[in-house]
């Protein structure tokens, strides 16, 4: 079973600036079956990205997705007040999907 | 308008029985895996199971199988993630999502509370 590794656990920054999350797997993703989600406290994720760098419907461009194999970045390019939560990377593409751990985008 | 509603919160004790429910609407059921996510509280994601409606095949994470059983009426467009024997450590809020296996869990139900506790 694949493992998904995502750094850092959390990230401090200020709006404006430029967020770069890490999510490191294990074995090679086939396919670049690799998505994102942001989580907001009290609701359900929203995908964001999908087959690694493509983004989800109504997505702002300030989110893309890059990578392949095991190593996968999802870039934020400038903050905004809204961007600050949590972000889960996700393996589909088999008979078992996985999750990383995630990392929380705070405010600085 | 793509839409999975999912059944109210539920209190249960430990060794009750409970089956929870997802509603979909504004798309082919039976034409989308439907996946379930448990959220432990404070904790992250992890990836339970999926169920295709056409044909009610289904796939577990090994975390989970023999825990848990996905079940899916086409004739309602509803799907269901069931409990024999519930333990205080099922206590979590527990999604649907369509989606799951060659696609990502693209639409999302609001979530499902089970708190298990004597």
């Amino acid at each position: 079973e694949i493992v998904l590794t995502q750094s850092p656990g959390t990230l401090s920054l200020s709006p404006g600036e430029r967020a770069a999350l890490s999510c490191r797997a294990s074995q090679s993703v086939t396919a670049n079956y690799l998505a994102w989600y942001q989580q907001k406290p009290g609701q359900a994720p929203r995908l964001l990205i999908y087959g690694a760098s493509s983004r989800a419907t109504g997505i702002p461009d300030r989110f893309s997705g890059s990578g392949s194999g095991t190593d996968f970045t999802l870039t934020i390019s400038r903050l905004e007040p809204e961007d600050f939560a949590m972000y889960y990377c996700q393996r589909y593409g088999s008979s078992v999907g996985t999750f990383g751990q995630g990392t929380k985008l705070e405010i600085k | 308008e793509v839409q999975l509603v999912q059944s109210g919160a539920e209190v249960k004790k430990p060794g009750e029985s409970l089956k929870i429910s997802c509603k979909g609407s504004g798309y082919s059921f039976t034409s989308y895996w439907i996946g379930w996510v448990r959220q432990m509280p404070g904790k992250g994601l992890e990836w339970i199971g999926i169920i295709f409606p056409g044909d009610s095949d289904t796939r577990y994470s090994p975390s989970f199988q023999g825990q848990v059983t996905l079940s899916a009426d086409k004739s309602i467009t509803t799907a269901y993630l069931q409990w024999r024997s519930l333990k205080a450590s099922d206590s979590a809020v527990y999604y649907c999502a369509t989606g799951g296996y060659q696609l990502p869990f693209d639409y999302w139900g609001q979530g499902t509370l089970v708190t298990v506790s004597s």
